[in-house]
């Protein structure tokens, strides 16, 4: 069954970095989209960004453009998020999730990493 | 890009139907057939109910069903049960520089 496990989450000050992962299995991880999404306490959904089958192809909310970077590894069925400059604003639940390209949706999500940014 | 606006909250007896609207505008919900519909349990990752307006992923009950007229998508719980207690989000793709839009969610209360 498709499995997504976020993790790297955590404590950090403002203007720091931290690096997110997301561990899939259960299905063939080279073959899909996927996305970060995220929610802050209390609030709704957010999506972050989204990194093609092979990488190629990268977009970002406006939010974070310039500050966060998504990248995977195919070998190692894993996607990455790279948050630099974090703000308290950042603070949030963070989802990967596996994107269908043919029905624009996400299909399955992780369980979530929380990032709180704060001093 | 600003989120789609659904109703803060919505609320139904057991048995009942409700109906969740979710209104965006022609460069998001009118103009593409890409709108999916997530329920959410506390402390719980979001999941999948309804995609490309009204198609049930394999596994969702045929209680809940998804609709679009305009601008406004719907999503409606037929035979509501103490289960479906939950937040709902609403998401389309869109044509601004951002390709998904998530709606302002709806916390769906079983009375």
């Amino acid at each position: 069954q498709v499995q997504l496990v976020e993790s790297g989450g955590g404590l950090v000050k403002p203007g720091g970095s931290l690096r997110l992962s997301c561990a899939a299995s259960g299905f063939t991880f080279s073959d899909y989209y996927m996305s970060w999404i995220r929610q802050a306490p209390g609030k709704g959904l957010e999506w972050v960004s989204y990194i093609s089958s092979s990488g190629s192809t990268i977009y970002y909310a406006d939010s974070v453009k310039g500050r966060f970077t998504i990248s995977r590894d195919n070998a190692k069925n894993s996607l990455y998020l790279q948050m630099n400059s974090l703000r308290a604003e950042d603070t949030a639940v963070y989802y990967c999730a596996r994107d269908l390209t043919t029905t624009v949706t996400h299909d399955y999500w992780g369980q979530g990493t929380l990032v709180t940014v704060s001093s | 890009q600003s989120a789609l606006t659904q109703p803060a909250s919505v609320s139904g007896s057991p048995g009942q139907s409700i109906t969740i609207s979710c209104t965006g505008t022609s460069s998001d919900v009118g103009g593409y057939n890409y709108v999916s519909w997530y329920q959410q349990h506390p402390g719980k990752a979001p999941k999948l109910m309804i995609y490309e307006v009204s198609n049930r992923p394999s596994g969702v009950s045929n209680r809940f069903s998804g609709s679009k007229s305009g601008n406004t998508a719907s999503l409606t719980i037929s035979g509501l049960q103490a289960e479906d207690e939950a937040d709902y989000y609403c998401s389309s793709y869109t044509s601004s520089s951002t390709p998904w839009v998530f709606g302002t969610g709806t916390k769906v209360t079983v009375l």
